[in-house]
C-alpha cells in the first residue's frame, strides 16, 4: 500500500506557464482534497471531491482547476502560474466526507512549487 | 464560517509534559482532530474527538469540551522526535475540515 502519492515532488515554473499536479490513492477512498501550505498560514483547501464525479471549491480556488479522473486520481491544474502560487501543495484523501472518524484525512508527501 | 485559534509556538524539555490548546468557532460541529507535521513532511493524523472528554493514545491524549468550544492535545514524556508542528482541525455541517495555523513545538535536551 503506497497510500497517497503525488508527482512531481519539486517544480519550478516561470510566470504564465501551466502545469498539472498529479495525485493518486490506493486506499479505495471516496473523497480527495488539494491543499496549499504557506508559512504561517496552515493548510488551506483549494478544491475537493466528495466522491467520484463531483468537485467543489474550497477556501482558495482562484487560479486553479481540478479533475477527478476516477476514484483513485485527482489532479490539480495551474493554467497560468503566478508568483503568488509559490507554495507547498498537498493532496489528501479520506474514506468519506460525512462527519465522523471516517473523515480522517491521509496526506501525500507534497509538491514544492516555485513560480519565478 | 469556521475559525480556530492555537498558539504559534510552544517550547519544552525532554521528558516534560506539554499541552497545546485550541479554541474554535463553528456551526454544526462534527469533531475536533489533531494532526502532526514534521518539518518538510506530510501532516499525519493523531487523534479525533467527537464527544466531551479525554482520548488517550500512548503518550498522546486529546481533550474536548464542546460547551466551551475548546480542546487540547497533551503530550507526555516528551522526546526530541516530538519536535514538529501540531494542527487542530474542525469540520462543521456545511464544509470540509478547516485547519488551524499550527503550533510549532520545540523540544530541547
Amino acid at each position: 500500500n503506497a497510500g497517497v502519492t503525488q508527482t512531481p515532488k519539486f517544480q519550478v515554473l516561470k510566470t504564465g506557464q501551466s502545469m498539472t499536479l498529479q495525485c493518486a490513492q490506493d486506499m479505495n477512498h471516496n473523497s480527495m482534497y488539494w491543499y496549499r501550505q504557506d508559512p504561517g498560514m496552515g493548510l488551506r483547501l483549494i478544491y475537493y471531491s466528495a466522491s467520484e464525479g463531483t468537485t467543489d471549491k474550497g477556501e482558495v480556488p482562484n487560479g486553479y482547476n481540478v479533475s477527478r479522473l476516477n476514484k483513485r486520481e485527482f489532479s490539480l491544474r495551474l493554467e497560468s502560474a503566478a508568483p503568488s502560487q509559490t507554495s507547498v501543495y498537498f493532496c489528501a484523501s479520506s474514506a468519506t466526507l460525512s462527519g465522523g472518524p471516517t473523515d480522517t484525512q491521509y496526506f501525500g508527501p507534497g509538491t514544492r512549487l516555485t513560480v519565478l | 464560517g469556521q475559525s480556530l485559534e492555537q498558539p504559534s509556538e510552544v517550547t519544552a524539555v525532554e521528558g516534560a509534559i506539554v499541552q497545546i490548546n485550541c479554541t474554535y468557532q463553528t456551526s454544526g460541529f462534527y469533531g475536533l482532530s489533531w494532526y502532526q507535521q514534521h518539518d518538510g513532511g506530510a501532516p499525519t493524523f493523531l487523534s479525533y474527538n467527537a464527544l466531551d472528554g479525554l482520548e488517550e493514545t500512548g503518550r498522546f491524549s486529546s481533550f474536548l469540551s464542546r460547551s466551551d468550544s475548546y480542546g487540547y492535545l497533551l503530550l507526555q514524556e516528551l522526546q526530541m522526535k516530538d519536535s514538529a508542528s501540531y494542527f487542530c482541525a474542525v469540520r462543521d455541517l456545511y464544509s470540509t475540515l478547516t485547519f488551524g495555523k499550527g503550533t510549532m513545538l520545540l523540544v530541547s535536551p
